[in-house]
């Protein structure tokens, strides 16, 4: 069955600390991956999305990046975290390659101080 | 630009009552269009996925009707629960996204079932 794998679940961290959140996928033949985020009293946003290993689109100009060095793990990372990086964010993987059914982790809450 | 509009934002029901939540979508070219169940500080658990060709998707005590015409769904509950209270998300997937997922999603309706 279809697991998706994000650590760490959650993490504070000081304004302008590096930032690496991790997502590693199995049991699925679809090869994209999502990162949205969820920030405080607002819906999701997409982030950034891959459709393969070192593919990577970005939705939204931000301070954040994503890596896919593996194909079943996608990175979001930052060099320097800002307050409005805060937020709970999460990987999705689609469930087969036709239904276009979003399944997603656990997600990782990040707190920026 | 696709907006995803939830009413209402919260919504406090006693256990046992049926109820409806509110799904509206700006651009009617949709491939599908998802319901999502979040509990507090967990990631989402679909719940059920209406393509565009469909009316409706039932499982269990829960109903999903689609009218992309009007840009409307609905999720019915039946005999609430408890157990049910959470955030209920909708999203579409826009037409052009057969294979991928690049979902816009509404910010949600927070249901509490009052015991």
């Amino acid at each position: 069955s279809q697991t998706i794998h994000q650590w760490p679940a959650t993490l504070v961290q000081p304004v302008g600390s590096p930032l690496s959140l991790e997502c590693t996928v199995e049991g699925t033949s679809n090869p994209n991956l999502y990162w949205y985020r969820q920030a405080a009293g607002r819906g999701l946003q997409l982030l950034f999305y891959s459709v393969g290993i070192g593919q990577i689109s970005s939705e939204v100009p931000q301070n954040l990046s994503a890596s896919r060095p593996q194909d079943r793990q996608f990175i979001l990372s930052s060099k320097k975290l800002l307050l409005s990086d805060s937020g709970f964010y999460l990987c999705a993987s689609p469930k087969g390659t036709i239904s276009g059914e979003l399944f997603f982790g656990e997600g990782s809450r990040l707190t920026v101080l | 630009k696709q907006e995803v509009t939830q009413i209402p934002a919260a919504l406090s029901v006693p256990e046992g009552e049926n109820l409806v939540l509110n799904c509206s979508f700006t651009d009617s070219a949709i491939y599908n269009l998802q319901w999502f169940r979040q509990d507090p500080g967990k990631g989402l658990t679909s719940l059920l996925l209406i393509q565009s060709s469909q009316r409706e998707q039932t499982s269990g005590r829960l109903n999903a009707s689609l009218d992309k015409s009007s840009g409307r769904s609905t999720l019915y509950i039946a005999a609430s629960q408890p157990g049910d209270s959470a955030t209920y998300l909708c999203a579409v997937t826009p037409w052009q996204e057969t294979s991928g997922s690049r979902l816009t999603f509404g910010e949600g309706t927070q249901l509490t079932v009052n015991p």
